[in-house]
């Protein structure tokens, strides 16, 4: 597997509360994605990053946040979590952009309850 | 935006029978990407197909990428337990190189 780790893998948080995930990669791809996963949606795109400081939101990016500030680290924060953010959070990297080697490598995923 | 289709949602078989899984797209796509994500783990990359009609096997799973690249398929030949999981196909969406992933297909494959 490539070098992804998602932190925390298990959060319960209450409504209001901000929580932060974070992504590590030690593979140097230059393209990282937050998707979330919910039964009968798939992966849904929240926010990606092509680069240091470069993000960019995705189909269902309301309610959630992001930065980059080194190549190995894409955070992903709620700023004030609500239950529909209920879900299974992956993270995602690939090295090009283009027709060619943009194969995604996924974490583990991060399962986040928000009572 | 861009829209990735696939169906079924869902696909019962027994061991031995065979699997089809469809992706379509409403514009041309650069590529298609088929993942595999097994129950309880993360999605994992399967293989990419670039060319128009292009057609790639990896042991029993055959993919084809459509003439006119606006469609995909996976098959599936003697579906065996160990090919249990949700497959996905990812096209790039609106030309750029972001993965757009339909809903999947789960494969439950009764022994």
């Amino acid at each position: 597997d490539a070098g992804i780790t998602q932190s925390p893998r298990h959060k319960v948080t209450e409504t209001g509360t901000p929580v932060t995930l974070r992504c590590h990669q030690t593979e140097n791809h230059r393209y990282m994605y937050w998707y979330r996963q919910d039964p009968g949606h798939g992966l849904r795109l929240i926010h990606y990053s092509y680069g240091v400081k470069d993000t960019d939101k995705g189909e269902v990016s309301d309610g959630y946040s992001v930065s980059r500030s080194k190549t190995e680290d894409f955070l992903l924060t709620l700023e004030s979590a609500t239950s529909s953010q209920t879900s299974v959070y992956f993270c995602a990297i690939s090295e090009a952009g283009g027709s060619l080697n943009t194969e995604a490598f996924f974490g583990q995923g991060t399962r986040l309850t928000v009572v | 935006g861009q829209q990735v289709m696939q169906i079924p949602q869902y696909q019962h078989v027994q061991e031995g029978e065979d699997f089809t899984t469809y992706c379509n797209s409403s514009t041309t796509l650069s590529n298609i990407q088929w993942y595999k994500q097994r129950p309880g783990g993360h999605p994992v990359f399967l293989i990419q197909l670039v060319k128009s009609g292009e057609v790639k096997k990896q042991k029993r799973l055959t993919f084809q990428f459509g003439e006119a690249k606006k469609n995909s398929s996976l098959h599936i030949t003697a579906t065996q337990t160990t090919d249990v999981g949700t497959y996905f196909c990812a096209g790039p969406s609106g030309g750029s190189y972001i993965p757009t992933f339909g809903r999947g297909t789960s494969l439950i494959v009764h022994p």
